[in-house]
């Protein structure tokens, strides 16, 4: 057990529609990173929070978006739905003492869309 | 979007075999991380590199970081049936960035 936790751990939805992924960090972890995987692909990395604040991104699609809350916890909103959208999602904490470049993944949401 | 070049892309071994794996990029990096991913799981940390040229080892694993900085190698030694999986590199650009960026993976497969 890395100490994130992801919710919901599946997701169906149909085309066109919004969902929100949330993500807790480890406890003390300031950073939070959010990574997509597609069936049998390696990880993209979307978006990165340290603090509260946006601190790098990838290749995340105008029709997501991010937060990272007061306490921590971030939020994935990915709305406009496609098809191509299935994937797994990561959520990845880091920020904890000399370790703090070593990223500790969640179990993931799985999204599929219909 | 970018992605380390990873290889082998998949290998089946027997049980008892070393492993060995490894990425390269054209861009150097500041660390690198290695982990290990089952199916429908999140990758799990097994190693992270600091430094050019450190050899670092996690029981039967060893990883190092390329003296070019734009590389780096997992050896498994003694492969058992539990290896199996996929194994990711991971490398941070350089600093000012905080990204990531994973290779394409190793799927790693134990005969028994």
């Amino acid at each position: 057990d890395s100490g994130v936790t992801q919710t919901p751990k599946h997701l169906i939805t149909a085309t066109g529609q919004r969902v929100t992924l949330r993500c807790s960090p480890r406890s003390g972890d300031l950073s939070v990173y959010w990574y997509q995987q597609s069936l049998d692909q390696g990880l993209q990395f979307l978006i990165q929070y340290y603090n509260g604040e946006e601190r790098a991104k990838g290749n995340i699609l105008e029709r997501f978006s991010a937060q990272q809350f007061p306490d921590l916890h971030s939020e994935l909103n990915l709305s406009s739905l496609e098809l191509g959208d299935s994937a797994l999602y990561f959520c990845a904490s880091s920020g904890r003492g000399v370790s703090y470049n070593e990223q500790f993944f969640g179990p993931g949401t799985r999204l599929t869309v219909l | 979007g970018q992605q380390l070049n990873q290889s082998p892309q998949s290998m089946f071994i027997q049980e008892g075999e070393d492993v060995s794996m490894n990425c390269t990029s054209s861009s150097i990096f500041n660390t690198w991380l290695w982990y290990k991913q089952d199916p429908g799981e999140g990758p799990v940390l097994l190693i992270a590199l600091y430094k050019a040229g450190e050899l670092t080892s996690n029981g039967r694993l060893t990883a190092q970081f390329g003296i070019t900085r734009k590389d780096s190698f997992l050896n498994i030694s003694a492969s058992i049936p539990s290896d199996v999986g996929i194994y990711f590199c991971a490398g941070q650009l350089p600093s000012g960035t905080y990204k990531y960026i994973f290779g394409t993976g190793t799927r790693l497969k134990v005969l028994a």
